[in-house]
Protein backbone atom coordinates (compact mmCIF):
# COMPACT_ATOMS: atom_id res chain seq x y z
CA UNK A 1 0.00 0.00 0.00
CA UNK A 2 1.27 3.33 -0.53
CA UNK A 3 2.33 5.88 2.30
CA UNK A 4 3.04 9.50 2.70
CA UNK A 5 5.95 10.36 5.17
CA UNK A 6 6.67 13.74 6.77
CA UNK A 7 9.27 13.78 9.35
CA UNK A 8 8.58 16.90 10.47
CA UNK A 9 5.25 16.98 13.15
CA UNK A 10 6.33 21.20 14.02
CA UNK A 11 8.50 23.38 12.28
CA UNK A 12 8.94 27.00 13.24
CA UNK A 13 10.85 29.64 10.96
CA UNK A 14 10.87 33.72 11.42
CA UNK A 15 9.27 35.59 8.89
CA UNK A 16 11.55 36.54 5.97
CA UNK A 17 13.47 33.44 6.49
CA UNK A 18 13.07 30.33 3.74
CA UNK A 19 11.23 27.07 4.12
CA UNK A 20 11.38 23.76 3.18
CA UNK A 21 8.83 21.46 4.33
CA UNK A 22 9.75 17.12 3.67
CA UNK A 23 8.08 14.90 2.15
CA UNK A 24 8.51 11.47 0.85
CA UNK A 25 5.91 8.47 -0.42
CA UNK A 26 6.16 4.81 -0.65
CA UNK A 27 4.75 3.69 -4.05
CA UNK A 28 5.93 1.49 -6.91
CA UNK A 29 5.32 3.85 -10.03
CA UNK A 30 5.27 7.98 -9.65
CA UNK A 31 1.85 8.65 -8.28
CA UNK A 32 0.15 12.32 -8.54
CA UNK A 33 1.20 14.31 -5.92
CA UNK A 34 -0.16 17.03 -3.98
CA UNK A 35 0.84 19.57 -1.30
CA UNK A 36 -2.51 21.24 0.69
CA UNK A 37 -2.47 23.59 3.22
CA UNK A 38 -5.12 23.45 6.46
CA UNK A 39 -5.46 26.60 8.46
CA UNK A 40 -7.41 26.57 11.83
CA UNK A 41 -11.64 26.14 11.03
CA UNK A 42 -11.01 26.58 7.21
CA UNK A 43 -10.80 23.60 4.68
CA UNK A 44 -7.73 22.11 3.27
CA UNK A 45 -6.68 24.37 0.29
CA UNK A 46 -4.66 22.82 -2.64
CA UNK A 47 -1.18 24.86 -2.71
CA UNK A 48 0.03 22.99 -5.78
CA UNK A 49 0.43 19.32 -7.79
CA UNK A 50 2.91 17.36 -9.59
CA UNK A 51 1.31 14.48 -12.74
CA UNK A 52 4.45 14.74 -15.31
CA UNK A 53 6.46 16.68 -16.93
CA UNK A 54 8.76 19.64 -15.08
CA UNK A 55 9.93 18.18 -11.94
CA UNK A 56 9.80 21.86 -10.27
CA UNK A 57 6.08 23.35 -9.73
CA UNK A 58 5.02 26.73 -8.69
CA UNK A 59 1.93 26.82 -6.68
CA UNK A 60 -0.24 29.97 -5.09
CA UNK A 61 1.10 31.82 -2.26
CA UNK A 62 4.72 31.81 -3.34
CA UNK A 63 5.04 28.02 -2.84
CA UNK A 64 6.76 25.95 -5.32
CA UNK A 65 7.30 22.13 -4.64
CA UNK A 66 10.45 19.62 -6.31
CA UNK A 67 9.74 16.22 -7.64
CA UNK A 68 13.25 13.82 -6.57
CA UNK A 69 12.07 10.56 -8.08
CA UNK A 70 15.76 9.23 -6.86
CA UNK A 71 14.48 10.46 -3.38
CA UNK A 72 10.45 9.70 -3.44
CA UNK A 73 10.58 12.90 -2.28
CA UNK A 74 8.45 15.58 -2.93
CA UNK A 75 9.56 19.23 -0.79
CA UNK A 76 7.55 22.42 -0.59
CA UNK A 77 9.86 25.31 -0.89
CA UNK A 78 9.39 28.73 -0.02
CA UNK A 79 12.02 31.63 -0.31
CA UNK A 80 10.75 34.01 2.27
CA UNK A 81 8.14 33.06 4.61
CA UNK A 82 5.23 35.71 5.67
CA UNK A 83 3.32 35.49 9.28
CA UNK A 84 0.02 34.13 7.38
CA UNK A 85 1.35 31.08 6.14
CA UNK A 86 1.30 30.08 9.61
CA UNK A 87 -0.95 26.61 9.44
CA UNK A 88 -0.50 23.02 8.95
CA UNK A 89 0.53 21.54 4.98
CA UNK A 90 0.15 18.06 3.86
CA UNK A 91 1.83 15.83 1.30
CA UNK A 92 -0.89 14.09 -0.38
CA UNK A 93 -0.23 11.51 -2.99
CA UNK A 94 -2.99 9.60 -5.95
CA UNK A 95 -2.55 6.40 -7.29
CA UNK A 96 -1.77 6.81 -10.71
CA UNK A 97 -3.83 4.38 -12.18
CA UNK A 98 -6.64 5.91 -13.77
CA UNK A 99 -10.46 6.09 -13.30
CA UNK A 100 -10.21 2.92 -10.80
CA UNK A 101 -8.43 5.18 -7.87
CA UNK A 102 -11.42 7.32 -8.27
CA UNK A 103 -8.80 10.20 -7.59
CA UNK A 104 -8.76 9.34 -2.87
CA UNK A 105 -6.19 10.99 -1.47
CA UNK A 106 -3.89 9.30 0.80
CA UNK A 107 -2.45 12.32 2.67
CA UNK A 108 0.81 12.78 5.59
CA UNK A 109 0.45 13.24 9.64
CA UNK A 110 0.76 17.33 8.51
CA UNK A 111 3.59 19.59 9.62
CA UNK A 112 2.54 22.12 11.81
CA UNK A 113 3.93 25.65 10.67
CA UNK A 114 4.80 28.17 13.23
CA UNK A 115 6.23 32.00 12.31
CA UNK A 116 8.10 33.91 14.61
CA UNK A 117 8.04 38.07 14.25
CA UNK B 1 -19.89 30.87 -5.95
CA UNK B 2 -20.21 28.85 -2.67
CA UNK B 3 -17.96 26.40 -1.80
CA UNK B 4 -18.59 23.09 0.04
CA UNK B 5 -20.29 23.35 3.00
CA UNK B 6 -20.87 20.92 5.87
CA UNK B 7 -23.15 21.10 8.87
CA UNK B 8 -23.14 20.83 11.92
CA UNK B 9 -19.47 22.07 12.28
CA UNK B 10 -19.58 20.67 16.06
CA UNK B 11 -21.18 18.33 17.08
CA UNK B 12 -20.74 16.34 20.55
CA UNK B 13 -22.38 13.08 21.08
CA UNK B 14 -22.70 10.57 24.14
CA UNK B 15 -21.63 7.16 23.72
CA UNK B 16 -23.81 4.80 21.77
CA UNK B 17 -25.92 7.94 20.33
CA UNK B 18 -26.27 7.57 16.56
CA UNK B 19 -25.26 10.93 14.62
CA UNK B 20 -25.92 12.19 10.99
CA UNK B 21 -23.62 15.11 9.15
CA UNK B 22 -24.49 16.47 6.64
CA UNK B 23 -22.19 17.84 3.00
CA UNK B 24 -23.68 20.42 0.45
CA UNK B 25 -21.21 19.98 -2.31
CA UNK B 26 -20.39 22.48 -5.05
CA UNK B 27 -23.07 22.51 -7.42
CA UNK B 28 -22.79 20.48 -10.29
CA UNK B 29 -19.93 18.37 -8.64
CA UNK B 30 -20.30 15.17 -9.98
CA UNK B 31 -17.64 13.45 -7.56
CA UNK B 32 -18.04 13.59 -3.70
CA UNK B 33 -15.52 12.01 -0.88
CA UNK B 34 -15.69 11.28 2.21
CA UNK B 35 -12.09 12.06 4.76
CA UNK B 36 -11.75 11.20 8.54
CA UNK B 37 -9.21 13.29 10.49
CA UNK B 38 -8.18 12.54 13.62
CA UNK B 39 -6.47 14.84 16.07
CA UNK B 40 -2.89 14.72 14.94
CA UNK B 41 -3.08 12.88 11.54
CA UNK B 42 -3.91 13.50 8.16
CA UNK B 43 -7.52 12.82 6.51
CA UNK B 44 -7.88 9.35 5.87
CA UNK B 45 -10.79 8.39 2.63
CA UNK B 46 -13.60 7.40 3.79
CA UNK B 47 -15.87 6.93 0.86
CA UNK B 48 -16.55 7.77 -2.56
CA UNK B 49 -19.63 9.03 -4.81
CA UNK B 50 -19.87 9.66 -8.56
CA UNK B 51 -23.42 11.17 -8.54
CA UNK B 52 -25.57 8.98 -6.88
CA UNK B 53 -23.18 5.87 -6.64
CA UNK B 54 -21.14 4.61 -3.91
CA UNK B 55 -18.37 3.27 -5.89
CA UNK B 56 -15.75 2.95 -2.96
CA UNK B 57 -16.56 2.25 0.61
CA UNK B 58 -12.91 0.68 1.76
CA UNK B 59 -12.49 3.30 4.19
CA UNK B 60 -15.60 2.74 6.32
CA UNK B 61 -13.83 1.76 9.63
CA UNK B 62 -17.15 -0.53 10.60
CA UNK B 63 -20.74 -1.12 9.82
CA UNK B 64 -21.68 1.52 12.05
CA UNK B 65 -20.70 4.02 9.25
CA UNK B 66 -23.05 4.82 6.38
CA UNK B 67 -22.86 6.95 3.52
CA UNK B 68 -25.43 7.63 1.11
CA UNK B 69 -26.17 10.84 -1.30
CA UNK B 70 -29.56 9.49 -2.92
CA UNK B 71 -30.18 12.75 -5.53
CA UNK B 72 -26.38 13.36 -6.70
CA UNK B 73 -25.95 16.04 -4.18
CA UNK B 74 -25.91 16.25 -0.87
CA UNK B 75 -24.38 13.59 1.27
CA UNK B 76 -24.99 12.05 4.49
CA UNK B 77 -22.35 10.01 6.53
CA UNK B 78 -24.14 8.62 9.41
CA UNK B 79 -22.44 7.06 12.38
CA UNK B 80 -24.60 4.45 14.28
CA UNK B 81 -24.07 3.67 18.15
CA UNK B 82 -20.65 6.08 18.38
CA UNK B 83 -17.80 5.19 20.00
CA UNK B 84 -14.82 7.60 21.65
CA UNK B 85 -12.83 6.57 18.86
CA UNK B 86 -14.95 7.75 16.08
CA UNK B 87 -14.16 11.47 17.55
CA UNK B 88 -12.52 13.21 14.98
CA UNK B 89 -13.13 15.91 11.95
CA UNK B 90 -14.77 14.84 9.07
CA UNK B 91 -14.53 16.31 5.85
CA UNK B 92 -15.98 16.22 2.31
CA UNK B 93 -14.82 16.97 -0.44
CA UNK B 94 -16.51 17.46 -4.05
CA UNK B 95 -14.43 17.98 -7.35
CA UNK B 96 -15.89 18.74 -10.73
CA UNK B 97 -15.65 15.48 -13.14
CA UNK B 98 -15.56 12.09 -12.71
CA UNK B 99 -13.48 10.47 -10.11
CA UNK B 100 -9.72 11.07 -11.06
CA UNK B 101 -6.29 12.32 -9.96
CA UNK B 102 -6.82 15.26 -12.29
CA UNK B 103 -9.56 16.62 -11.19
CA UNK B 104 -8.63 19.02 -7.94
CA UNK B 105 -10.98 18.17 -5.04
CA UNK B 106 -12.29 21.40 -2.57
CA UNK B 107 -12.69 20.82 0.45
CA UNK B 108 -15.35 21.33 3.35
CA UNK B 109 -14.45 23.32 6.75
CA UNK B 110 -15.14 19.72 8.00
CA UNK B 111 -17.29 18.85 11.14
CA UNK B 112 -15.65 17.80 14.47
CA UNK B 113 -17.18 15.55 16.03
CA UNK B 114 -16.80 14.68 19.72
CA UNK B 115 -18.58 11.44 21.89
CA UNK B 116 -17.79 11.41 25.23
Amino acid sequence: AQSVTQPDIHITVSEGASLELRCNYSYGATPYLFWYVQSPGQGLQLLLKYFSGDTLVQGIKGFEAEFKRSQSSFNLRKPSVHWSDAAEYFCAVVQNRGGTSYGKLTFGQGTILTVHP
Amino acid sequence: GAGVSQSPRYKVAKRGQDVALRCDPISGHVSLFWYQQALGQGPEFLTYFQNEAQLDKSGLPSDRFFAERPEGSVSTLKIQRTQQEDSAVYLCASSLAEGGAYNEQFFGPGTRLTVL
